[in-house]
């Protein structure tokens, strides 16, 4: 069973960092495309990042710049580091898995970060 | 931001018929690019409905089907039941973004 499990949200304040991580199980992520997409409180869903299988990254312009995608093989892991955060990043971070099709077929739960002082 | 434009809300009786139109652009929906759509009941994550225009995952009720003509898509919901209350969005490829692209989400409520 495919699954994807978020961890590392939190309250931090603007301009700090935060790491978020995206545990998978049931397939591998080294040969997957995985993508991270937030929803603002209230607000639609936005596309912010993708890893690809042969290992190329892609970011939103919201974050660009800012956002590093990564991820662990061995810990079939993949990560966000967020730095210099805004309030306007505040929101629920969903990991999912992107089929070849261009869609997301599973998602995990999802993990909150609230920038604020 | 969101490059795919929804009707923010749509709203029918138990047993009608709503449609959910999604429109894009020559950069993405217009280019050739898949549209997918997502059903995210409160609290929830996303989870796929439609996917590549017009195809159901398993378990999905044909209650639901999609298309897609030019730069737009749209999602039908036949049989309106009172669980299909929820948040709906579309989401292509948008060539110019070198990412996805979400719609602006539509909010389905059963009368």
């Amino acid at each position: 069973e495919v699954q994807l499990v978020e961890s590392g949200g939190g309250l931090v304040q603007p301009g700090g960092s935060l790491r978020l991580s995206c545990a998978a199980s049931g397939f591998t992520v080294s040969s997957s495309f995985l993508s991270w997409v937030r929803q603002a409180p209230g607000k639609g869903l936005e596309w912010v990042s993708v890893i690809y299988s042969g290992g190329s990254t892609y970011y939103a312009d919201s974050v660009k710049g800012r956002f590093t995608i990564s991820r662990h093989n061995s810990k079939n892991t993949i990560y966000l580091q967020m730095n210099s955060l805004r309030a306007e990043d505040t929101a629920v971070y969903y990991c999912a898995r992107e089929l070849p099709g261009g869609y997301f077929d599973s998602w995990g739960q999802g993990t909150l970060v609230t920038v604020s002082s | 931001q969101s490059v795919l434009t929804q009707s923010p809300s749509v709203s029918g009786a138990p047993g009608q018929r709503v449609t959910i139109s999604c429109t894009g652009s020559s950069s993405n929906i217009g280019a050739g690019y898949d549209v997918h759509w997502y059903q995210q009941l409160p609290g929830t994550a996303p989870k796929l409905l439609i996917y590549i225009n017009n195809n159901r995952p398993s378990g999905v009720p044909d209650r639901f089907s999609g298309s897609k003509s030019g730069t737009s898509a749209s999602l039908a919901i036949t049989g309106l039941q009172g669980d299909d209350e929820a948040d709906y969005y579309c989401q292509s490829y948008d060539s110019s973004l070198s990412g996805s692209v979400f719609g602006t989400g539509t909010k389905v409520t059963v009368l």
